[in-house]
């Protein structure tokens, strides 16, 4: 099975908004609302931004926002802030496992 | 509040087998609706789903790793452990535990994570 297919960086200025896709298949994306985004700061675990296509966990700034188009999974941050600067991982059921993306670097200019 | 500790040894020799262990508290891992996962991320790479247990016992694993991965749980010490056998230094990685809810895709918390690195 291959990584789901991610830009490899994104920038945007303070205050913009910024989308960071992730394109899969039938078999994962495409067949099932289980896609989920972690936001990673260097040194730092993975933290769950958005799961289920488009649902926040409490305590997520509702400037993050997710959406499911076909195979394509979108990760929307809106009024970016200096502390949005960090790697994005989308992720994926595919079937009995979970398959992740790999990873955009977004910069805040 | 429910926090999860990953443990082993932070060198293995190629061709060895690598033993780790996710340490949960907090929560029991036997708690209804639940599964532990094994992530590892090699250093300046992305992020590879490895396997996970389920709260009843069921295990699933990466069909690309499936040959060389066994993922346990010891529900008295409330454990899960992985284990990797046959390991290359493509398998040098942080390994991370994580907690995943039934019919979710949702995975928190995450362990802090361990560096494993596999050299003679």
């Amino acid at each position: 099975q291959s990584a789901l297919t991610q830009p490899r960086s994104v920038s945007g200025s303070p205050g913009q908004s910024v989308t960071i896709s992730c394109t899969g298949t039938s078999s994962d994306i495409g067949g099932y609302n289980y896609v989920s985004w972690y936001q990673q700061h260097p040194g730092k675990a993975p933290k769950v931004m958005i799961y289920d296509v488009n649902k926040r966990p409490s305590g997520v700034p509702d400037r993050f926002s997710g959406s499911k188009s076909a195979y394509t999974a979108s990760l929307t941050i809106s009024g970016l802030q200096a502390e949005d600067g960090a790697d994005y991982y989308c992720c994926s059921y595919a079937g009995s496992f979970w398959v992740f993306g790999g990873g955009t670097k977004l910069t805040v200019l | 509040q429910l926090q999860l500790q990953e443990s082993g040894p932070g060198l293995v020799k190629p061709s060895e087998t690598l033993s780790l262990t996710c340490t949960v508290s907090g929560g029991s891992i036997t708690s209804s609706g639940y599964h532990w996962d094994w992530i590892r991320q090699p250093p300046g790479k992305g992020l590879e789903w490895i396997g996970g247990i389920s709260y009843k016992g069921d295990t699933y694993y990466n069909p690309s790793l499936k040959s060389r991965v066994t993922i346990s749980a010891d529900t008295s010490k409330n454990q899960v452990s992985l284990t990797l056998r046959s390991v290359t230094a493509a398998d040098t990685a942080v390994y991370y535990c994580a907690r995943d809810y039934d019919s979710s895709s949702l995975f928190d918390p995450w362990g802090q994570g361990t560096l494993v690195t596999v050299s003679s």
